[in-house]
């Protein structure tokens, strides 16, 4: 069945540094990719979209890679503030389907 | 302004109620999603509708029934509700399918439902 593995639940990073986070899936061929950042108790806000035949995608402090060979997506946010903190989902996605990730809690401390 | 909305943010009933929850967007878009997230964080589409017809409908049971009475708004009706209901749920829109970044998914701020 299909699979979407965010590296560990919760990740701290402190301020100034590049969190990295970690999108990793099986037994899927999306045709896209979306990163969304989720504060408590809020809706999911999109953040950026690649594609299956881009490998990098860039919006300000913020870039996604994406390996369709390594069935993986990284999501770097350089230059990390405490206000980065929040969990962050990706999403894959093909046709008329789109399953989410669990999410990563990223804590950036000062 | 509020780009999509819904109420009521909480709710708590009893097992075996039937409950809605309304949905609306004022953003112009032509598709309307609802998502549930469990309370292991996941977040599931349920459905989705384009232009007021069901495009999307993953394997729900059929006490929910989603309703669209014009292309802003999306509401999720909810019969002989169980314990297992219990989750956030989350409305959201998008201009079209997720093809593209003009395509992107805008979210409601969810409705936290707790069946007793």
């Amino acid at each position: 069945s299909q699979k979407i593995e965010q590296n560990s639940e919760a990740l701290n990073i402190q301020e100034g540094k590049t969190a990295t986070l970690t999108c990793n899936y099986t037994n899927y061929s999306p045709a896209y990719l979306q990163w969304y950042r989720q504060d408590p108790g809020r809706g999911p806000v999109f953040l950026l979209l690649i594609r299956e035949n881009e490998k990098e995608k860039r919006k300000e402090r913020l870039k996604v890679t994406f390996d369709t060979t390594l069935k993986q997506s990284l999501f770097h946010i350089t230059a990390s503030q405490p206000a980065d903190s929040a969990t962050y989902l990706c999403a894959l996605a093909r046709d008329d389907k789109i399953i989410f990730g669990k999410g990563t809690r990223l804590h950036i401390l000062p | 302004d509020t780009a999509v909305s819904q109420t009521p943010k909480y709710l708590v009933t009893q097992m075996g109620n039937d409950k809605s929850i309304k949905c609306e967007q004022n953003l112009g878009h032509d598709t309307m999603y609802w998502y549930k997230q469990d309370s292991k964080k996941f977040l599931k589409i349920m459905f989705s509708y384009n232009n007021k017809e069901l495009i999307i409908n993953e394997t729900v049971p059929n006490r929910f029934s989603p309703k669209s009475p014009d292309k802003a708004h999306l509401n999720l009706h909810i019969n002989s509700l169980e314990l297992g209901d219990s989750a956030v749920y989350f409305c959201a829109s998008s201009q079209d399918k997720w093809r593209d970044t003009t395509d992107t998914q805008y979210f409601g701020p969810g409705t936290r439902l707790t069946v007793l």
